[in-house]
């Protein structure tokens, strides 16, 4: 098993609508979550920390499953802007980012 | 305030060569990571630097990878003998918190090389 897993995508979402993607990972010692978020060709930029009771911001919600050692994003009321590509990073004793969850936002 | 910022942004080099890959963090920031970045991959981790020191270097492909931070600000990736595998983005990123503190990572541009 991958340390870190992602479905890659691309999810093809209407505007609009909500998107759910989930990230697991091997290592159940792990200690940090994130979402970090990469446009095409730029760098990738911090979305939110996952905390272990769920946390929200504004219209993307993350949650933390120790038991099933995974962790979710979701996105309510997608934009066109929120097309990008998601990745998932784990940190235990080192930060391993997953490949990335790619989603495009239709109009 | 600034960013941070690598450079050069692009560099096209030939098999064999020896490149060095440069990283300015943001002011402060104690903890500086290097990544390497394939198309359709995450980033890989490389090396952590806490301060001057070389905390973890054990995503280093190989002993052609080498990175220092002498004086805990700016940091150099050096790549010997340069292969064709190693085309990627160099992704640099610091931290005002070091691995355990869990803190945000602020990632430089990148920088683009090609390896012919």
């Amino acid at each position: 098993r991958k340390e870190v897993e992602q479905d890659p995508g691309p999810f093809n979402v209407p505007e609009g609508a909500t998107v759910a993607f989930n990230c697991t990972y091997s290592n159940s010692a792990s200690q940090s979550f994130f979402w970090y978020r990469q446009d095409c060709r730029k760098e990738p930029k911090l979305l939110m920390s996952v905390y272990s009771s769920g946390n929200e911001d504004g219209r993307f919600t993350a949650q933390l499953n120790r038991a099933s050692q995974y962790i979710s994003l979701l996105i309510r009321d997608s934009k066109l802007s929120d097309s990008a590509t998601y990745l998932c990073v784990v940190k235990d004793d080192k930060i391993i980012f997953g490949k990335g969850t790619r989603l495009h936002i239709l109009p | 305030g600034a960013g941070v910022s690598q450079t050069p942004s692009n560099k096209v080099t030939e098999k064999g060569k020896y490149v060095e890959l440069r990283c300015d963090p943001i002011s402060g920031h104690t903890a500086l990571y290097w990544y390497r970045q394939s198309l359709g991959q995450g980033p890989e981790f490389l090396i952590y630097f806490q301060g001057t020191g070389a905390a973890d270097d054990s995503g280093l492909p190989n002993d052609r990878f080498f990175a220092v931070r002498p004086e805990g600000s700016v940091s150099t990736l050096k790549i010997q003998r340069t292969e064709r595998g190693d085309s990627a983005v160099y992704l640099c990123a610091s931290s005002s918190k070091g691995l355990a503190g869990g803190g945000e990572q602020f990632f430089g541009p990148g920088t683009r090389l090609t390896v012919l």
